[in-house]
């Protein structure tokens, strides 16, 4: 089966300026997932889709970072302005959502550098 | 929320031996535990998982032991190999349907010396 997608792959911007990442999960994966990972730090989890409905957003930094989710597919996630402490790979995972059904797939990740 | 705390940072081994790496965590309410394995540059893959009804599942070379009553869980590597090298990530979550919240260890770097 397709894994999931994510682009661009690479990205690099000045502190101020905006960003957005898109990412389209396994086909049928009803729950999707955007990780922040610092170089060293394990995933940190941003927000969590159930379909187009959001989850768990409480580690999302709202004032600057936003996602959606509005078909319940693809998802994008933005950040508005960008800081250079936002310099990360952003992860999108996701899992099939059903009962018993836990394991989460990634993506590759984009590499975000602010300058 | 869930703290996970996974040590040893970092863990330096003689190809054939054993590796281990064992991680915390804080809310009693977690009953899902994966491990990851992440290569340099690459996305993390799940290798191995287990969950609360269970205190221990092998697969081939790796195994992971869980005790709920100390809230911790560790991963185990035996016959290490040098393609075994790569940051591991324990992570632990409540795995419910519609809220799968995980939380990740901040890693172990695994160096297997051939």
């Amino acid at each position: 089966e397709a894994g999931v997608a994510q682009s661009p792959r690479y990205k690099i911007i000045e502190k101020r300026q905006s960003v957005a990442f898109w990412c389209n999960p396994i086909s049928g994966h009803a729950t999707l997932y955007w990780y922040q990972q610092i170089l060293g730090q394990g995933p940190k989890l941003l927000i969590q889709f159930q379909n187009n409905g959001v989850v768990d957003d409480s580690q999302l930094p709202k004032d600057r970072f936003s996602a959606e989710r509005l078909k319940g597919v693809d998802s994008t996630l933005k950040i508005q302005p960008a800081k250079l402490e936002d310099s990360a790979v952003y992860l999108c995972a996701s899992s099939f959502g059903g009962v018993s059904s836990y394991e989460q797939y990634f993506g590759p990740g984009t590499r975000l550098t602010v300058t | 929320g869930e703290n996970v705390e996974q040590h040893p940072s970092t863990l330096s081994v003689q190809e054939g031996d054993s590796a281990v790496i064992k991680c915390t965590y804080s809310d009693s309410a977690s009953n899902y535990f994966p491990w990851y394995k992440q290569e340099l540059g690459k996305r993390p893959q799940l290798i191995i998982d287990i969950r609360s009804n269970v205190g221990e599942k092998k697969d081939q070379r790796i195994a992971v032991t869980l005790n709920k009553t100390a809230k911790h869980f560790s991963l185990h590597i035996t016959e290490t190999q040098p393609e075994d090298s790569a940051v591991y990530f324990c992570a632990a979550s409540r795995g419910t349907y519609n809220n799968n919240d995980m939380r990740f260890g901040a890693g172990t770097r695994l160096t297997v010396k051939p």
